[in-house]
């Protein structure tokens, strides 16, 4: 299975600043995808980061408040735009092995807002 | 809309006990249904189920996958501390494979 690195593992922001969390693969991948737990909660789908064109967000979720990037089939951004103490919650990265459909998941971003 | 339920929702047992997780799905063009383990941060995979009635087993670990009630198991036998944990099912549905998630079930094995 691909290797997933995340960074920042943890972070602690102000209200209203942005933070942008690096996702790297140890190989190509198609399918990328970024998750939230919010506490005490189950992971939500935010969106499928698609290389070359822009993400597919899911409902909930709008591109204003969650850019993202995937420059290339190794590496995605995303960015929690403008946070409030709602955003506080464990950021995961993912990606799906092709014809298999098994997904695994970085280490995890942490994020405080206080 | 999709919907994945797991129960119980929370769980306490003793070393060496056997425990049965449950894992119901409403998905739309179903796929298959995964497995995860969370300790901290990120779920670790256990499996990965698309055909029913077929038992995946890792060690300690097993599931099985009934297609007709739409419903999977998982199985923990002679529990540790270790396996304390939340324990995640997810379904994949659609092109795309996207997951929807359960709330998990939180494993306390205490010695």
């Amino acid at each position: 299975s691909a290797v997933i690195s995340q960074k920042p593992s943890r972070d602690i922001c102000q209200r209203g600043t942005s933070l942008t969390i690096q996702c790297q693969v140890d190989s190509q991948v198609t399918m990328m995808f970024w998750y939230r737990q919010q506490p005490g909660q189950s992971l939500t789908l935010i969106a499928t980061a698609n290389q070359g064109s822009e993400a597919t967000y899911e409902s909930g979720f709008v591109i204003d408040k969650f850019p993202i990037s995937r420059p290339n089939l190794t590496f995605s951004t995303l960015t929690v735009s403008n946070m409030s103490p709602e955003d506080s919650s464990i950021y995961l990265c993912s990606v799906s092995e092709v014809g298999t459909g098994e997904l695994f998941f970085g280490e995890g971003s942490r994020l405080t807002v206080l | 809309e999709d919907k994945v339920v797991q129960s119980p929702l929370s769980l306490v047992v003793h070393e060496g006990d056997t425990v049965t997780l449950n894992c119901s799905y409403e998905v739309t063009n179903f796929r298959s249904l995964l497995w995860y383990k969370q300790e901290k941060k990120a779920p670790t995979f256990l499996f990965m189920l698309t055909s029913s009635g077929i038992e995946k087993k890792s060690g300690r670990l097993s599931s099985i996958l009934d297609k007709k009630e739409l419903f999977s198991i998982l199985n923990i036998t002679a529990t540790q501390t270790g396996d304390s944990a939340v324990y995640l099912c997810a379904s994949s549905g659609g092109s795309n494979y996207k997951l929807t998630f359960g709330k998990g079930t939180l494993l306390t094995v205490n010695p």
